[in-house]
């Protein structure tokens, strides 16, 4: 069965410093990537998503994120992040043939000022 | 967004009493799934559902079924609610190879 690692429950990161949050699955032939973020007492909503293509995926608010087969990793990364990126993001895995999206624990993203 | 809407949004019960949540969409979505989301858990699979009366196991089922008798709507039932089933509920559709749009939660509260 599928299962998503997402390594560091919280990151603290400065103010216009750049972040890395990383995800890694169970390997798999042929997978879907998804990263969601869910800002403090509100749902979810999607980032980006990996289907097929190009492994390097853009995102909205200046997110992006790289499929590496090899290393069954989808790290998710943004250049400077701002205040408002304060929330909790969540990978999400699913493999082609199967209809299960699996989630991983989720990392909290804290701004410091 | 895709139209769903989640029924009761917040509700506290007692243990051992019978408990159903709502999803309703309005996007004619195929797929439905139910989360629950705990802290230090992410988001944990329940029950998904892959058309009218297709339904399969997710990764929590225990002690959870659920119905999908029109593509609208995805009913999750605890029979017999117990505390460890405090949890927000999220339900979810899907069409296709695609992304889960979500609805806004029902926050359950089992006493």
């Amino acid at each position: 069965a599928q299962s998503v690692t997402q390594l560091d429950s919280q990151v603290p990161v400065f103010e216009e410093a750049p972040v890395e949050l990383r995800c890694n699955y169970s390997s798999s032939v042929s997978v879907y990537l998804f990263w969601y973020v869910q800002y403090p007492n509100q749902g979810l909503q999607l980032l980006l998503k990996y289907l097929s293509g190009s492994t390097l995926v853009k995102g909205i608010n200046g997110f992006e994120a790289e499929f590496n087969k090899s290393q069954t990793s989808f790290h998710l990364r943004k250049p400077s992040v701002h205040i408002s990126d304060t929330a909790e993001y969540f990978c999400a895995v699913s493999d082609t043939d199967d209809d299960k999206i699996i989630f991983g624990k989720g990392t909290r993203l804290h701004i410091l000022p | 967004d895709a139209g769903i809407t989640q029924s009761p949004r917040h509700k506290v019960t007692e243990t051992g009493t019978p408990v159903t949540l709502r999803c309703h969409q309005t996007e004619n979505h195929r797929y439905m799934y139910w989360y629950r989301q705990d802290p230090g858990h992410g988001l944990r699979l329940i029950h998904y559902s892959y058309g009218v009366k297709d339904t399969d196991k997710g990764e929590v089922s225990d002690g959870y079924s659920v119905s999908r008798s029109k593509t609208e709507d995805f009913l999750l039932t605890l029979e017999s609610a117990t505390s460890s089933q405090t949890s927000v509920y999220f339900c979810a559709t899907r069409q296709g190879a695609g992304e889960l749009f979500f609805g806004e939660g029902s926050r359950l509260t089992v006493l």
